[in-house]
């Protein structure tokens, strides 16, 4: 099983500011890593899938880097709707798997 | 525009049969290459694959449930469902039902969710 592990766990940040969220795979994925977000009390929404590529509808603040192992959620200029959890996932074998999860707090 | 929606008992007595449905609308569960697939979320933690069907009837489970969990389809009722018996207070969770898109060119991710149902075992 590929385990991702994310941090940090949680981060509360200043609206405006850069959010940097890490995914590390227990072993190679190539580019088989998707971000999701999951604001309170409803269902993960995709933000970026294949590692950086661009979701339809998605505000352009969101971007993603990485490949292997390492894996970069950016949130340039965070804004008051961006709280919520966010969470790494792999396709590249089963079973899927996700990461613990980071809580981005608005100060 | 797909929509999922999952329905059963809110409340289920320990060491019975969890049993949910997922019921698919805006689009034919059967066409496409479409996965359909169940995951949980204890409150307050993350996000656990359970398991997945393809309209073949083909499915794949977690090995972590894999000896508790049945997944089948109907595809007469454009329906999917959740078993998951022996259940313990460790099972309590909201339980999603979600599309897996398996397209080549287009990727393989989680691209449509249901809204999620509570299922909370207690005696």
């Amino acid at each position: 099983e590929i385990v991702l592990t994310q941090s940090p766990d949680f981060q509360s940040v200043t609206p405006k500011e850069k959010v940097t969220i890490t995914c590390r795979a227990s072993q190679s994925i190539g580019s088989s890593l998707h971000w999701y977000q999951q604001k309170p009390d409803q269902s993960p929404k995709l933000l970026i899938k294949y590692a950086s590529q661009s979701i339809s509808g998605v505000p352009s603040r969101f971007s993603g880097s990485g490949s292997g192992t390492d894996f970069t959620l950016t949130i340039n200029g965070l804004e008051a709707e961006d709280a919520a959890a966010y969470y790494c996932h792999q396709s590249s074998s089963l079973p899927l798997t996700f990461g613990g999860g980071t809580k981005v707090e608005i100060k | 525009q797909v929509q999922l929606q999952e329905s059963g008992p809110g409340l289920v007595r320990p060491s019975e049969t969890l049993s949910l449905t997922c019921t698919v609308s805006g689009g034919s569960i059967s066409s496409g290459s479409y996965y359909w697939s169940w995951i949980r979320q204890p409150a307050g933690k993350g996000l656990e694959w359970i398991g997945r069907i393809y309209t073949s009837g083909s499915t794949n489970y977690n090995p972590s449930l894999k000896s508790r969990v049945t997944i089948s389809v109907d595809t007469s009722k454009n329906q999917f469902s959740l078993k998951l018996n022996s259940v313990t207070a460790a099972d309590t969770a909201v339980y999603y039902c979600a599309r897996w898109i398996a397209v080549a060119g287009t990727g393989y991710y989680f691209d449509y969710w249901g809204q999620g149902t509570l299922v909370t075992v207690s005696s």
